[in-house]
């Protein structure tokens, strides 16, 4: 079965760089959360889409902007990087009206 | 102000017993809790999840036992096995499409042979 495809898988930046996260939903699938996951700890969500509009929206640092397109992938922008933005950052999409999400593989992103 | 409040940390299991992982809630808003099962570097897979109009469900293996009154809800891993050793993370969500999960902090779980 088709599962959620982030990339980069990887990703290393310097202080104050910017980075891009991508996000392809499961097919079918029109809903798209972001969350952040510390060594350690729980994921805490940042934000979600539905149908291209902003549905939910969580601890997620100014400097960090979303948005979901009209194929329904998504993509997290992050600007300033700081090194406590060295973590896991998991996508996640649910179908129509359904509340099962189902997380993608991550990208492990490592501010140096 | 931790949302959902998981117990115990750490559980350490023998093969073929009973793991089970505790968890409470305080928002009555709250109707859908899904239980998630993570391996190290891994994406948090869905294992199982019920709603407040049920007390119980059972997947196989896994069951998921819900008190409604006392917001708590309780994973139990039957006859457990060394591939089941991984971290549990319970959540929350008010169970409307694109609304948040709240996790709780989750259990490391370890089944020795």
């Amino acid at each position: 079965a088709a599962g959620v495809i982030q990339s980069p898988r990887h990703l290393i930046k310097e202080k104050r760089e910017t980075a891009t996260l991508k996000c392809y939903p499961i097919p079918r699938h029109d809903t798209v959360y972001w969350y952040q996951q510390g060594p350690g700890q729980d994921p805490q969500f940042l934000i979600s889409f539905y149908e291209k509009m902003q549905s939910d929206k969580g601890s997620i640092p100014d400097r960090f902007s979303a948005q979901q397109f009209s194929d329904y992938h998504s993509e997290l922008n992050m600007s300033s990087l700081e090194l406590g933005d060295s973590a896991l950052y998991f996508c996640a999409s649910s179908p129509v009206a359904v509340d099962e999400q189902f997380f993608g593989p991550g990208t492990r992103l490592t501010v140096l | 102000q931790q949302q959902v409040k998981q117990s115990p940390q750490s559980l350490i299991v023998q093969k073929g017993g009973i793991s089970i992982i505790n968890c409470a809630y305080e928002n009555t808003a709250f109707d859908y809790f899904p239980w998630y099962q993570q391996f190290p570097g891994k994406g948090p897979a869905l294992l199982i999840a019920i709603r407040p109009d049920v007390s119980e469900k059972k997947e196989g293996r896994f069951t998921i036992s819900f008190n409604k009154s006392a917001k708590q809800f309780s994973l139990h891993i039957m006859d457990s096995q060394p591939g089941d050793s991984a971290t549990y993370f319970c959540a929350a969500s008010r169970g409307q499409a694109g609304t948040a999960l709240i996790f709780g902090k989750g259990t490391t779980l370890s089944v020795s042979s």
